[in-house]
This record gives C-alpha cells, sequence and structure tokens, in this order.
C-alpha cells in the first residue's frame, strides 16, 4: 500500500537533547511538509521541500532543521533551540489531487 | 499571509441532524482541502475542491472561489462523524483554519 510512514508514534526527550522524527513515502510525491500542531489549535507549517536538495522555512522555522536528501525520506530533528517542543508532528506529502498525511508522532519533553 | 477562518468553532448535534461548517480565506488560493481528524489525530482527507459542489455518501461541499468560502455539509449525522473539521487553504503549501469541534450524541 502506498502512503507516509511517521516514526515513532511516541517519542520522549530530555531537556537539551536533539532527536529526528522520521517521514518516508513511497507514492512518488516531489513534495513533502512537515506541520506542527499543539492541543486544541490547527497545524502550522515547519518546513516543507518542493524536490530532493531543496527545502523551505514555514512559518516556525526556529529550533528545527530537516534534509532532502532522498525523493522518499524528510526527516525533521528538534534541536535543543526549540524553545517548547512537546506537541504533535505531522508529516504530508502533496499529489496533484491533494495533501495525504501520514499518522503523526508525539513528542514529549521529559 | 493568507488568513483562514473556520465556524463555529464548537458544534454539538444529536445524531441524525444536519449541519453546517463554513470556511473563509482572505486571498485568491489554488484549493481547498477539508480533513476529519479523528480521535487518535490521524488526518483524513475529504474533499480537494477549489470551485464548485463534490458530494461523497452524507458529506458534501461547495467552495465559493469568488467570494472566498467553502462550506462543508454534513447530513443525518453518526456519532463516528465526532471530531476536529479543518479546511486548510492550498498555496503551494496547505494554511490550515482553526477547526471546527464536532460532537454527535445518540
Amino acid at each position: 500500500d502506498g502512503g507516509i510512514t511517521q516514526s515513532p508514534k511516541y517519542l520522549f526527550r530530555k531537556e537539551g537533547q536533539n532527536v529526528t522524527l522520521s517521514c518516508e513515502q513511497n507514492l512518488n510525491h516531489d513534495a513533502m511538509y512537515w506541520y506542527r500542531q499543539d492541543p486544541g489549535q490547527g497545524l502550522r507549517l515547519i518546513y516543507y521541500s518542493q524536490i530532493v536538495n531543496d527545502f523551505q522555512k514555514g512559518d516556525i522555522a526556529e529550533g528545527y532543521s530537516v534534509s532532502r536528501e532522498k525523493k522518499e525520506s524528510f526527516p525533521l530533528t528538534v534541536t535543543s533551540a526549540q524553545k517548547n517542543p512537546t506537541a504533535f508532528y505531522l508529516c504530508a506529502s502533496r499529489q496533484i489531487d491533494g495533501y495525504t498525511f501520514g499518522s503523526g508522532t508525539r513528542l514529549t519533553v521529559v | 499571509g493568507i488568513q483562514v477562518e473556520q465556524s463555529p468553532p464548537d458544534l454539538i448535534l444529536q445524531e441524525g441532524a444536519n449541519s453546517t461548517l463554513r470556511c473563509n480565506f482572505s486571498d485568491s488560493v489554488n484549493n481547498l482541502q477539508w480533513f476529519h481528524q479523528n480521535p487518535w489525530g490521524q488526518l483524513i482527507n475529504l474533499f480537494y475542491i477549489p470551485s464548485g459542489t463534490k458530494q461523497n455518501g452524507r458529506l458534501s461541499a461547495t467552495t465559493v472561489a469568488t467570494e472566498r468560502y467553502s462550506l462543508l455539509y454534513i447530513s443525518s449525522s453518526q456519532t463516528t462523524d465526532s471530531g476536529v473539521y479543518f479546511c486548510a487553504a492550498d498555496t503551494d503549501k496547505l494554511i490550515f483554519g482553526t477547526g471546527t469541534r464536532l460532537q454527535v450524541f445518540p
């Protein structure tokens, strides 16, 4: 089945540590996106990539970094510079008839 | 940047009732997408609709691009319709509204 796989589903991190969230797609889509959702809120764009080896900052990029070395993969690193990283993170890709989202990673800083 | 507003923020229905959710956007967009977020957080695509009307079972959506709004209709609501409904404006990236939280009681 084609789709977007995010891992892990749940992640706990100590303050001061970097952590990387995985996003893999087998849909052959060029464009991929990372969003953050806080409780009771909508989704906000962190980073996006329209093509391999290229990416742009979204609205809330501070404290995050990404890479796009392969078409299938768009990992997100939450760095220690992110002041409030506890949130639900969703990855998406875009096709001609809309966007498809993965099932998300819940990150908790302990 | 573009602003997306949804109303109402909360909606409580009894099973079998009909409802209309509204999405206003502040500028021209390439497209408009509606999602249902289930209790586990999964975003389920409902409609990708730049203009006109689409229907899928008990759900339908209408976008009037010239007036910058979209409507989502839910007919004969069921408890499984509960969750949060988001609209998002597509400008080569999705800009989300703050959602409508729907609770359907038996």
